[in-house]
């Protein structure tokens, strides 16, 4: 699986949308970009995965460039609640149930 | 519907002893993961059933730890001879299988393992 980096750390303010980016310049052609966030004591949640296409759900949106060399999660209204770890994952589809969490990034939501 | 359940939620043992871990997956889930988690890091992937088999035990780190899971639900991780590196959360999720299909892991809130 191609080596994310995320930065450690950001701040968003309540209301605000939460802009979190993800490098990936080693993706190779068939591998998805997964997200995942884990709040404080509890497992990792599934946000939104896509390939090469914008993705929007009903819990964010998914920016992947055209290279597809790096990707932006998108929270469009963050609330205190979106406070967690955000993990951006590259993989396989047929690797998938191995996840590769990294790091992640720490998203603190401020009042 | 209920979520993923873990049991204990909380495991204080002495270095040296046997443990048991369980995970109650969603019901229906045919598939099964097991990670663990140390402090300040991502989780790292230990094992995945499929069904009542272990498809992928890569992530096994020695022969002390084991899972099983006998009639395609439940499982357990089983750690001999416990170490104090051994201490983490440890993680279960499950998920439906697709073939080619997203694998959307739901995960369970972990057991902290304390090895003393």
């Amino acid at each position: 699986d191609a080596k994310t980096t995320q930065p450690p750390s950001m701040d968003c303010a309540e209301g605000r949308a939460a802009n979190l980016p993800c490098n990936h310049s080693t993706i190779s052609g068939n591998e998805y970009v997964y997200w995942y966030r884990q709040i404080h004591s509890q497992g990792p949640q599934y946000i939104i995965h896509g390939l090469k296409n914008n993705e929007t759900n009903e819990m964010a949106s998914l920016i992947i460039t055209e290279d597809r060399k790096s990707s932006t999660l998108i929270l469009p209204h963050a609330t205190l609640r979106d406070t967690a770890v955000y993990y951006c994952i590259a993989s396989e589809r047929s690797n998938d149930y191995k996840l590769s969490f990294g790091a992640g990034t720490t998203v603190t939501v401020r009042a | 519907g209920a979520g993923v359940s873990q049991t204990p939620s909380n495991k204080v043992t002495e270095k040296g002893k046997y443990v048991e871990l369980r995970c109650d997956p969603i019901s229906g889930h045919t598939a099964l993961y097991w990670y663990r988690q140390s402090l300040g890091q991502g989780p790292e992937f230990l094992i995945y059933f499929q069904g009542t088999g272990a498809a992928d035990d890569s992530g096994l780190p020695n022969d002390r730890f084991f899972a099983v899971r006998p009639e395609g639900s439940v499982s357990t991780l089983k750690i001999q001879r416990t170490e104090r590196g051994d201490s983490a959360v440890y993680l279960c999720a499950s998920s439906f299988f697709r073939s080619g299909g997203l694998n959307e892991q739901f995960f369970g809130p972990g057991t902290r393992l304390t090895v003393l």
